[in-house]
């Protein structure tokens, strides 16, 4: 079955913290892996995306990584800043040539002064 | 801002109550999705339209009727709902169909059933 779990369902850090959140995926045929970020009522905003063959991809503090042969991918978060409280969801593309999308629950990240 | 809007932002409806909500793109995209996110669960696929054309019905209850009249606009029909269906329903959009695009998502429209 299809799965992406993620780790851990919520976090606290303080502000200028780093932190690491994981992704651990079950899906075949991958396609490409993202971070989407959530504000509170708010859609998804792509993070990053990576695929088959990135290890890596920043985006400003954002700096994801992906091993595809553990299936493991993190979202490491530099120098933490308050407009970061949000919940941070990895998403997973299979590649059916179709834009289906494997969604995991999410981290909700709070980040206090 | 993403380019695609949704109305209203929130409802709340009773069990016997239709209601309808609606999503715009101004990406000049192909395709639309509805997708339903409940609290601490995964979003849920619900529908896809690519040009127009329903291409996937996700087992979706036949109170939830999607309408697509062109690329631009998709609404969701509400009939007869239930307390479960209570969530957020969001409305994304992307170029074409296919694993290399990137959906954008509107801010959602947070459903309450009483």
């Amino acid at each position: 079955k299809n799965q992406v779990e993620q780790s851990p369902q919520s976090l606290i850090i303080l502000e200028g913290k780093n932190c690491t959140l994981q992704c651990n995926y079950t899906v075949s045929p991958f396609s490409n892996l993202r971070w989407y970020k959530q504000d509170t009522g708010r859609g998804p905003v792509s993070l990053t995306i990576m695929t088959f063959s990135e290890n890596t991809k920043s985006n400003g503090r954002y700096t994801a990584t992906l091993d595809a042969d553990t299936k493991q991918s993190s979202l490491h978060i530099t120098a933490s800043q308050l407009s970061d409280s949000a919940s941070y969801i990895c998403v997973v593309t299979l590649a059916y040539g179709y834009n289906k999308l494997i969604f995991g629950a999410g981290t909700r990240l709070a980040v206090h002064p | 801002e993403t380019g695609v809007t949704q109305t209203p932002r929130h409802l709340v409806m009773g069990m016997t109550n239709k209601k309808s909500l609606k999503c715009e793109q101004h990406l000049g995209h192909n395709a639309m999705y509805w997708y339903k996110q409940s609290a601490k669960k995964p979003l849920e696929l619900m529908f896809v339209y690519n040009f127009k054309e329903q291409t996937e019905n996700n087992s979706v209850p036949s109170r939830f009727s999607p309408e697509c009249p062109n690329s631009s606009h998709l609404f969701l029909h509400l009939h007869t709902l239930q307390p479960e269906d209570s969530a957020l329903y969001l409305c994304a959009s992307s170029q074409e169909l296919g694993e290399r695009n990137e959906q954008f998502f509107g801010p959602g429209t947070r459903l309450t059933v009483l």
